[in-house]
């Protein structure tokens, strides 16, 4: 059973505007949820993050909103850039409570496309 | 960027051959990752080693196993390749778990098993 849903397989906006990624998981002990971002024949990079204690985190262009009533995260970028186009996983973790922990549990990804 | 060195890039192989991907790090980061992408699955996570000969299963370790002899050095092993283990890999590292927990990706492995 997924942990983590990205339930779009792909999105299209214009140049300019907002672009929302989402993503819903299932495990409420999950502790930090992450934003990656891929292009083709890459690996993916790192983004973004938030804490499960957090609501919102914004850095630049780009915030994530964690509701966990709803167990949904978004990520928002404003405003959309054609480098932008990629593919974007959503993943999260659980900590152990010594401090480690398993490795990230990422969602099938949304490929963004930014069109001029 | 951060410096993970993944050998080979590429690889074709046949069924039924033994196959061993490497990951090396030069960041001295003591969590050591690998991953699968395949289509319609996203990434999922193969082994993982939080120490040097320290190693845990993941999601879909079936028909694969991993050393950490060194710090710096990951080694997957496909000991019979099959088909379905025909995938691009990554390697991640990432520092002790700690605020953001961000993992670092390396460029993958992109096997084919005919």
């Amino acid at each position: 059973d997924q942990q983590v849903k990205q339930n779009s397989p792909s999105l299209s906006v214009q140049e300019g505007r907002i672009s929302i990624l989402n993503c819903d998981y299932t495990n409420s002990m999950f502790d930090y949820f992450l934003w990656y971002k891929k292009y083709p024949a890459e690996g993916p990079t790192f983004l973004i993050s938030i804490s499960s204690i957090k609501d919102k985190n914004e850095d630049g262009r780009f915030t994530v909103f964690l509701n966990k009533s709803a167990k949904h995260l978004s990520l928002h970028i404003v405003p959309s850039q054609p480098g932008d186009s990629a593919v974007y996983f959503c993943a999260a973790i659980a900590l152990y409570s010594g401090g480690g922990a398993d490795g990230l549990t990422f969602g099938k990804g949304t490929h963004l496309i930014i069109q001029p | 960027d951060a410096g993970i060195t993944q050998s080979p890039r590429h690889k074709v192989t046949e069924t039924g051959t033994p196959v061993t991907l490497r990951c090396h790090q030069t960041e001295n980061h003591r969590y050591m990752y690998w991953y699968r992408q395949d289509p319609g699955h996203g990434l999922r996570l193969i082994h993982y080693s939080y120490g040097v000969k320290d190693t845990d299963k993941g999601e879909v370790s079936d028909g694969y196993s991993v050393s950490r002899s060194k710090t710096e050095d990951f080694l997957l092993t496909l000991e019979s390749a099959t088909s379905s283990q025909t995938s691009v890999y990554f390697c991640a590292i990432s520092e002790t778990p700690g605020q953001a927990f961000e993992a670092f990706f390396g460029q993958g492995t992109r096997l084919t098993v005919v």
